[in-house]
């Protein structure tokens, strides 16, 4: 089936660190991503649609300087917290649909990372 | 506005017993998809059972049945004979139509707890 890669894990770092999650659709080509974020106990919570070769776009108040999303390629997404501050610790988690999916197919997530920021 | 909504933040249900999770959603589209999704403590998110809004049959997949009553707006999870594995947080979702990227919108989520 269907498989989404997210690296990584788990990330543990210093505040004012810039931390990059990378996102990829390994056996099937994705022309939108999605970005989520979870605090605990919660749901998910929609970041922002990436689409390849465009521009992201965001939800509201969600900050785009913030928040940078690449989608270079049809397999690869990536999300860069800039300058992370505690308050962005959080669970992020990727999800990535078959361009050649139709309405009924699921969009598939990635295995999330954990961000943690001292 | 598409909205999904889910009132039951935890259920418990004994061992083979089955169990019903709620959702309810609101969309003045005619097309739309309605998704269960199981999160279990490791985070990942695990596709279950798919409702297309012009289904005529409530899917099936497994142990898990969908409840499907269109006129009242309401995509049941039922899960029959359950297993402690199926401890794990659940979520109801919508996908919106193509003019949203078909994104997904999701519901608060229920916490199952089954009981040995």
């Amino acid at each position: 089936g269907a498989v989404v890669s997210q690296h990584p894990s788990r990330v543990i770092c210093k505040s004012g660190t810039s931390v990059k999650i990378e996102c990829r659709s390994l056996d099937f080509q994705a022309t939108t991503m999605f970005w989520y974020r979870q605090f605990p106990k919660q749901s998910l919570m929609l970041m922002a649609t990436s689409n390849e070769g465009s521009k992201a776009t965001y939800e509201q108040g969600v900050e785009k300087d913030k928040f940078l999303i690449n989608h270079a390629s049809l397999t690869l997404s990536t999300l860069t917290v800039t300058s992370a501050h505690p308050e962005d610790s959080s669970f992020y988690i990727c999800s990535a649909r078959d361009r050649s999916a139709w309405g009924n197919q699921p969009q598939h997530f990635g295995d999330g990372t954990r961000l943690s920021i001292l | 506005a598409q909205k999904i909504t889910q009132t039951q933040p935890g259920m418990f249900v004994q061992e083979k017993e089955a169990v019903t999770l709620d959702c309810t959603y609101d969309t003045s589209d005619q097309s739309y998809g309605l998704f269960w999704y199981k999160q279990p403590s490791s985070g990942e998110m695990i596709f279950l059972i798919y409702q297309g809004s012009y289904d005529e049959q409530n899917a099936t997949e497994g142990r898990y049945s969908l409840n499907f009553q269109k006129a009242r707006k309401s995509a049941n999870l039922v899960i029959s004979a359950s297993q402690l594995g199926d401890s794990a947080m659940y979520f109801c979702a919508m996908r919106l139509p193509p003019a949203n990227n078909n994104d997904m919108r999701f519901g608060a989520g229920t916490r199952l707890t089954v009981k040995p």
